[in-house]
């Protein structure tokens, strides 16, 4: 079944304990982004990538680092987590950065107190 | 950077009525206008979208308009039915690169 996955799925953790929440697509896709949900706010792009080895920011990247070593993971990482980052996120995929439909995980909800 | 603006934010409609969420952009260079459907829980999903070569576009009770010029683009959706209720985002580009979204509108339809 083609899909996005994310894991973990549900998190709480403390201030300035480092994370990563995983994302990964069997869909071969290149491109690959890290958004965040807010209510009131919307989705916001933290980072994405055009293909393996190419990262970009995003709107909201500042506290994230990812990373794209592999087509198909693009891990999003939290150096030092703090309170600010508690959030729905969001991983997506598509077939390419022109291409227009984006492919989203089931989302990772994370509460960091 | 682009920037879209979304209304109303909540909108309530009888069954079977027709509802209307509008989108304005700031980037004269965007040309990709999608519209995806959050439902309660849910991740969100693709249920519609246009590119700046078309003004409307239609699937079964959804369409898309756009207008140029004015920089706004809205999602139609007639005779509503209850799975319609959920959270819809517009959202506008080049491509699919840098995706910025509307602050989202939560749709109930009332039986």
């Amino acid at each position: 079944e083609a899909q996005v996955t994310q894991n973990p799925r549900y998190l709480i953790t403390v201030t300035g304990k480092k994370l990563t929440v995983i994302c990964s697509q069997n869909m071969n896709h290149e491109y690959m982004s890290w958004y965040r949900q807010d209510p009131g706010l919307g989705l916001r792009q933290i980072y994405y990538s055009m293909n393996v080895e190419v990262t970009d920011k995003g709107d909201v990247p500042e506290g994230y680092k990812v990373s794209r070593k592999e087509k198909r993971n693009f891990p999003l990482i939290l150096e030092s987590p703090s309170p600010n980052q508690t959030s729905l996120y969001f991983c997506a995929s598509s077939v390419s950065q022109s291409t227009g439909e984006l492919f989203f995980g089931e989302g990772s909800r994370l509460t960091v107190l | 950077g682009e920037n879209v603006e979304q209304h109303p934010s909540t909108l309530s409609v009888q069954e079977g009525d027709s509802a209307v969420i509008k989108c304005t952009y700031s980037d004269s260079a965007s040309n990709y206008f999608p519209w995806y459907k959050q439902e309660l829980g849910k991740r969100p999903q693709l249920i519609i979208d246009i590119r700046s070569n078309v003004g409307e576009k239609k699937d079964q009770r959804i369409a898309v308009t756009l207008n140029k010029t004015a920089k706004h683009f809205s999602l139609h959706i007639t005779e509503t039915q209850p799975e319609d209720s959920a959270v819809y985002f517009c959202a506008a580009s080049q491509g699919a690169q840098k995706l910025v979204f509307g602050q989202g509108t939560r749709l109930t339809i009332n039986p």
